[in-house]
């Protein structure tokens, strides 16, 4: 099946620092995106991006399919943007998430 | 507009015991999946349901099964529950195949097994 590795698996920050996530994948894919789990348990969708560049604020995101990974940069980092970031793709014809395995991170005051 | 809506949020079940847990989809949405997360794990695909049947099953033992009524809502009953089925367990839903908006999560059950 579908590998997907996420690095770094842990990040401390200071505030106010900038950082580039990646999440490398093993095969083509259709469907991509980039999630927050909150302290809470919650996922909370960051972008929507099987390919192309996203900006939402101090979050963008780079997808290139062809080279099969993609790209989360967080900018003026806040203690906010603490948790495990995911990204998760889905394979042509399947109906399901294959999550990466998590960058990890902390954001210091 | 309301987003996914998952109860409860909480439970405590003991070894043996079946639950039954609940999903609303977003409205608009008419396609549940199921994810099971354990503590330090990513989420892990269950099952899809989509005109109320079931569409794609991970690789979950026949112990979870699931239903999907005609106003798109889902429920994932487990029985004979184990300790290592203590776990996050997420709902999320989409618009037909998901590939052209993705997934919207709701914000989970945590079920714990004593």
């Amino acid at each position: 099946g579908i590998q997907v590795e996420q690095s770094p698996p842990d990040l401390i920050l200071q505030e106010g620092a900038n950082s580039t996530l990646r999440c490398n994948f093993s095969d083509s894919v259709n469907n991509l995106q980039w999630f927050h789990q909150n302290p809470w348990g919650q996922l909370i969708n960051l972008f929507y991006i099987p390919s192309g560049t996203k900006q939402n604020g101090r979050l963008s995101a780079t997808t290139v399919a062809t080279e099969r990974y993609s790209l989360l940069y967080i900018s003026s980092s806040q203690t906010t943007d603490s948790g495990v970031y995911f990204c998760a793709v889905e394979r042509p014809g399947t109906y399901k998430y294959i999550f990466g395995t998590g960058t990890r991170l902390k954001v210091l005051a | 507009d309301a987003g996914v809506t998952q109860s409860p949020t909480h439970l405590i079940k003991t070894r043996g015991q079946q639950v039954t847990l609940r999903c609303s989809p977003k409205s608009g949405h008419d396609t549940v999946s199921w994810y099971q997360q354990a503590l330090g794990q990513g989420p892990q695909f269950i099952f899809q349901y989509y005109e109320e049947e079931e569409r794609q099953r991970g690789n979950f033992p026949d112990r979870f099964s699931g239903h999907q009524f005609p106003n798109y809502s889902s429920e994932l009953n487990v029985n004979a529950l184990l300790l290592g089925d203590s776990a996050l367990y997420l709902c999320a839903s989409s618009s037909g195949t998901g590939a052209l908006y993705g997934y919207t999560f709701g914000s989970g059950t945590r079920l714990t097994v004593v």
